[in-house]
């Protein structure tokens, strides 16, 4: 059974500041998502994350992927209030199929 | 970009009716689609996964009975809950892929039982 577990769950923050998210997945896989939601919405598509050593980057986030070390990260450089949501990591159960496991999610609040 | 819609957005219904949840594809053909639920600050757990023209497979823990699924065309697929109850209430999502597409997702459905 594919599990991803996502680290810290809850992180509170202050603008201006740098933190990491962490994503550790126990299956073998290739393809890895993040996407953003706010409350009450649905989620945002982040990053599409294709194999190993890749990093993209959109505005303060930036996201990269080992999978020797099943291991991905979320970056978040000189947060700022907007960025306040709450963040999950998905890995593909069956490479291709895209039958996503999604990560516990972690709550980030960037406070002024 | 891809664009999915979900309808409703919010529904409140008494205890013992069915929902009906549509998800539709407005500008790609959806070979494949899937429901989520999601309790408050929980995740989102996999109900089921739909393919155009053909049964849906449900998550283990899934009622085939209670969440019906069907994908009767490459732009439709709809989430029925037959004779809700209140620990039904959540958050349904749905997404939908193409061939060597990505997921997009719907913007949610609030389901509320009382």
């Amino acid at each position: 059974e594919l599990k991803v577990e996502q680290n810290p769950l809850f992180l509170s923050m202050q603008e201006g500041k740098n933190y990491t998210i962490y994503c550790n997945y126990s299956t073998t896989s290739d393809r890895l998502y993040w996407y953003r939601q706010d409350p009450g919405k649905s989620l945002e598509s982040l990053f599409v994350l294709l194999s190993n050593g890749a990093v993209k980057q959109e505005g303060r986030l930036m996201a990269s992927l080992d999978t020797k070390a099943r291991l991905s990260t979320l970056h978040i450089t000189a947060a700022v209030h907007d960025l306040s949501a709450t963040y999950f990591c998905a890995v593909d159960l069956i490479q291709g199929a895209q039958k996503l496991v999604f990560g516990q999610g972690t709550r980030l609040t960037i406070n002024p | 970009g891809a664009v999915v819609s979900q309808h409703p957005s919010w529904v409140i219904c008494k205890s013992g009716t069915s929902v009906k949840i549509e998800c539709r594809s407005l500008d790609f053909q959806a070979t494949t689609m899937f429901w989520y639920r999601q309790f408050p600050k929980q995740s989102l757990m996999l109900m089921a996964t739909s393919n155009e023209g053909s049964k849906a497979t449900y998550e283990q823990g899934v009622e085939k009975d209670k969440f019906l699924i069907n994908h009767a065309s490459l732009t439709l697929s709809t989430l029925t809950v037959t004779s809700a109850h209140p620990e039904d209430s959540s958050f349904y999502i749905c997404s939908a892929k193409g061939p060597n597409q990505p997921q997009h997702f719907g913007d949610g459905t609030r389901l509320s039982i009382l």
